[in-house]
């Protein structure tokens, strides 16, 4: 079974501030997604990504497979920017859907 | 598109009830799962399905049943509530083999159901 371990637990930032939010795992992985849920809400996905880099607006994503790590970057970050971010890895390939998650890590960005 | 619907969005029942939570898509979605959402725990598989037909169990199936009679519906049935049931249940799918690449891998989430049991 794959363990997904993140860090920061908590994050506390000034508006403005770089952010970065790392997940770790265990066994090597077919895809990981980065997800994000505000307080109360649902859970949307940013990023799904095998390799290499992906960024969307403000928000970018690093995976190194040989390390077994990723990264979460948040520029410029704004109080808007607070949620819960969760990374989750499917392991295998194939029609292996299943995902296995991060406890998530809590984003709080303060005006 | 209406994306993943559940429903519904609140409910509170009482140890020893049973209840379906409802889930649908309208992707045209292969997999199709139930996950339920703990303090400190992570996100946890309950049940998940391929296709039409064809069901398995998860990482915490005890005390739940799926059925999938047609892609749309992936209905979630508690037998007998306990309350250590209660959680935020998300169901969520994936298009599956028949989009490309990674795609098929896309995680579409449903707005989720929050579930007490007492």
């Amino acid at each position: 079974k794959n363990e997904v371990e993140q860090s920061p637990q908590n994050l506390t930032a000034q508006e403005g501030e770089f952010i970065t939010i790392n997940c770790s795992y265990s066994v090597g992985i077919s895809a990981l997604h980065w997800l994000q849920q505000h307080p109360g809400g649902g859970i949307v996905s940013l990023f799904m990504l095998s390799s290499g880099k992906k960024k969307h607006g403000r928000l970018i994503a690093t995976i190194n497979i040989q390390e077994k790590h990723s990264s979460l970057h948040i520029t410029a970050s704004h109080p808007r920017d607070s949620a819960v971010y969760i990374c989750a890895v499917r392991s295998g390939g194939g029609s292996n859907y299943k995902l296995t998650f991060g406890k998530g890590t809590l984003l709080t960005v303060n005006p | 598109n209406a994306g993943v619907t559940q429903t519904p969005k609140f409910q509170v029942l009482k140890t020893g009830q049973s209840m379906t939570l409802q889930c649908a898509q309208d992707m045209n979605h292969e997999y199709m799962s139930w996950y339920r959402q703990d303090p400190g725990m992570g996100l946890r598989l309950i049940h998940y399905s391929v296709g039409a037909g064809i069901t398995d169990q998860g990482e915490v199936p005890n005390g739940y049943n799926v059925s999938r009679s047609t892609t749309e519906d992936f209905p979630l049935r508690l037998l007998s509530a306990a309350p250590s049931q209660t959680s935020v249940y998300f169901c969520a799918s994936s298009p599956g083999p028949l989009a490309g690449g990674l795609r098929r891998y896309e995680q579409y989430f449903g707005p989720g159901t929050r579930l007490t049991v007492t």
